[in-house]
């Protein structure tokens, strides 16, 4: 299918454990992005990648590690979960400028108890 | 550095009514200008962009947003609204030749009511 999806959809888990939200894109946009959503906070980066193998971080990486060997897939990892990163996370990829608008997936829900 | 301030955090209307979200951005350079729209449950999509050119823009399901620079603001409008218009609006701003980067406001609820 065409788009952008996002795996799980649902994630319960422990504090400690490593989890991996997965982002997959099907349109080789350049840009793709990990955004976590809080009531409060709108919306925060966490990284960002403008090309395979290029990442940045955002507003609020710490905690998180992404990779992105292939142009299409961009997972975040949660390498010793805590629970203040029970949250709704959104990937998105980016078409190139001057458009710059985005792309989002349906979202994970994550709960860290 | 850009900022997005949206100056409401709930907006309460009732159905077939006109509506405003209003959206000021801070930038020292041009800029291009989104909206954004997330319903319950659901990832954001965008309602309209503003790059260039004519500065009242018209995106979808009825929805449109003028641009001013002087004010420095990009408000969303819509005469009449639905009751499926109740979501999350979200204003975002980026610099072009920038980061590329785009900043978010914190959203504003808009609650439609029959």
């Amino acid at each position: 299918d065409a788009g952008i999806t996002q795996s799980p959809r649902y994630k319960i888990t422990e504090t400690g454990r490593q989890v991996t939200l997965m982002c997959h894109q099907t349109w080789s946009h350049s840009y793709m992005f990990w955004y976590r959503q809080d009531l409060g906070h709108g919306l925060r980066l966490i990284y960002y990648s403008a090309a395979a193998d290029i990442t940045d971080k955002g507003e609020v990486p710490d905690g998180y590690v992404v990779s992105r060997s292939k142009t299409e897939n961009f997972p975040l990892t949660l390498e010793s979960a805590t629970r203040s990163q029970t949250s709704v996370y959104f990937c998105a990829s980016g078409r190139d400028p001057p458009y710059n608008e985005q792309f989002f997936g349906p979202g994970t829900r994550l709960t860290v108890l | 550095a850009q900022s997005v301030t949206q100056l409401d955090s709930q907006v309460p209307v009732f159905e077939e009514a006109p509506v405003e979200l209003r959206c000021n951005y801070s930038s020292s350079v041009s800029v291009y200008l989104f909206w954004y729209v997330q319903y319950p449950n659901q990832g954001l999509q965008l309602l309209l962009k503003y790059l260039s050119g004519s500065t009242l823009v018209k995106g979808i399901n009825g929805f449109e947003a003028e641009f001013n620079k002087s004010q420095t603001s990009f408000h969303l409008r819509k005469p009449s609204v639905h009751i499926s218009d109740t979501a999350e609006y979200f204003c975002a701003v980026s610099e072009p030749g920038g980061s590329y980067i785009p900043t978010f406001g914190r959203g504003t609820s808009l609650i439609v009511h029959p």
